[in-house]
């Protein structure tokens, strides 16, 4: 597609229920990256794929939260028993060679957990 | 690992004036730096980025920055706002190394009256 995309936009869940985030990168991206934006928090890295090496998942917060990407495209986050805490915006990025490595970020999904 | 430090949490101004959003980063290796904006409710959008070469970089929508190596800075400016510049806008540094994620500020907040 034309730019990164995320879906759901937005999600309101209840605390302790699973959710899945998922990403559609731009078409021939090898790379993708998953970041939160919380409030008063700024961009926080959660984990990065690159092509068919291992992902680095050095910045998910907790063993809740586990992301995948499956046939080098599209990726799922998924955040079991979901918290307060996890409320944020969740955006999804990605880049190539070919994009000069520069990271295009999609619009990012809204979760709400009440 | 590489950090980025962003001064100033918001910075006000006046339609028409000059304006300068500062950040510093640590690293001790080579790095790239970007300025990311995001206007209320959207997503990020990539305004400049220093790769290599001139330090002077000049981005989207009238926005240039300077990379000084000595300082550790990669300062954002402007020399006339628009109301429309109104939002928050990001410094983040990534390895020179392809794929790299990258790690953000906290961000700054700008906003033009009139």
């Amino acid at each position: 597609g034309a730019g990164v995309s995320q879906s759901p936009s937005n999600k309101v869940t209840e605390k302790g229920k699973d959710v899945e985030l998922r990403c559609d990168p731009i078409s021939g991206h090898t790379a993708l990256y998953w970041y939160r934006q919380s409030l008063g928090q700024g961009l926080e890295f959660l984990i990065y794929f690159q092509g068919n090496s291992a992902p680095d998942k050095s910045g998910l917060p907790s063993d809740r939260f586990s992301a995948e990407r499956t046939g080098g495209s599209v990726s799922t986050l998924t955040i079991q028993r979901t918290q307060q805490e996890d409320s944020a915006v969740y955006l999804c990025a990605s880049s190539s060679f070919i994009s000069g490595n520069t990271i295009y970020f999609g619009e990012g999904s809204w979760l709400t957990v009440v | 690992a590489q950090s980025v430090t962003q001064l100033d949490s918001q910075v006000p101004v006046f339609e028409e004036a000059p304006v300068e959003l500062r950040c510093n980063y640590s690293s001790s290796v080579s790095v790239y730096l970007f300025w990311y904006v995001q206007y209320p409710n959207q997503g990020l959008q990539l305004l400049l980025k220093y790769l290599s070469g001139s330090t002077l970089v000049k981005g989207i929508n009238g926005f240039e920055a300077e990379f000084n190596k000595s300082q550790t800075s990669f300062h954002l400016r402007k020399p006339s706002v628009h109301i429309s510049d109104t939002a928050e806008y990001f410094c983040a540094v990534s390895k020179t190394n392809s794929g790299y994620a990258l790690n953000f500020g906290k961000g700054t907040s700008l906003l033009v009256t009139p």
